[in-house]
């Protein structure tokens, strides 16, 4: 057991540019979520999946953000035309089915400039 | 309303000492609260949890209680060490849901 794997760990993009961030869950977990945080700040809760299948997304996700999980397995979270606000660590975590503890990975930063 | 209120914001303690982290929760039917340490530029690492069905839960120098009447709930830290010292961030999972909110953390530093 490996844990959240998370790639890159860091990325600096100019305002405009789009960004993927990959995440791969622990070995069997079918849940896997995506946080982002910013500095003094609790992770705020941005989409989770079930399986392939997503099952919320965060009402204040803007549209330029887009997630996917095509088999089950590692997801993918885009960020079209980066605006500086988009600055953060964007978390990703996973669960395994019946179980309530989340485990983190080791977060994907993004800095906008 | 989807909100955890956490405080204090920051805590300093000698070594040695007791902290404690308070939490108040809005969704009366959450039922899972759990506790994350974050060390810096690390992502959060589970280091307690408490069922809705329990009052309070112990691991060595690590306990929470829950009060559903008054939809709080608290970490206690006993005989605090110095790698005590980070960022705690107290959550509840929204009943219904695998979504969790978090609070806003507390940065505890352990003076020597």
């Amino acid at each position: 057991d490996t844990g959240v794997s998370q790639d890159p760990r860091h990325k600096i993009t100019k305002r405009g540019q789009n960004v993927t961030f990959r995440c791969d869950p622990i070995s069997e977990h079918n849940r896997l979520y995506w946080y982002r945080q910013t500095l003094g700040q609790g992770p705020e809760f941005l989409t989770y999946f079930q399986n392939e299948a997503q099952l919320e997304k965060s009402r204040l996700l803007s549209d330029r953000f887009s997630a996917e999980r095509p088999k089950g397995s590692f997801s993918t979270l885009e960020i079209q035309r980066t605006e500086q606000g988009d600055s953060a660590m964007y978390l990703c975590a996973s669960s395994a089915g019946g179980g309530n503890t989340i485990y983190f990975g080791e977060g994907s930063w993004l800095t906008v400039v | 309303g989807e909100n955890v209120e956490q405080h204090p914001s920051t805590l300093s303690v000698q070594e040695g000492d007791s902290a404690v982290i308070k939490c108040t929760y809005s969704d009366s039917a959450s039922n899972y609260f759990p506790w994350y340490k974050q060390e810096l530029g690390k992502g959060p690492q589970l280091i307690i949890d408490i069922r809705s069905n329990v009052g309070e839960k112990k691991d060595q120098r690590i306990a929470v209680t829950l009060n559903k009447t008054a939809k709080h709930f608290s970490l206690h830290i006993t005989e605090t060490q110095p790698e005590d010292s980070a960022v705690y961030f107290c959550a509840e999972r929204l009943d219904g849901t695998y979504k969790y909110i978090f609070g806003t953390g507390t940065r505890l530093k352990v003076l020597a």
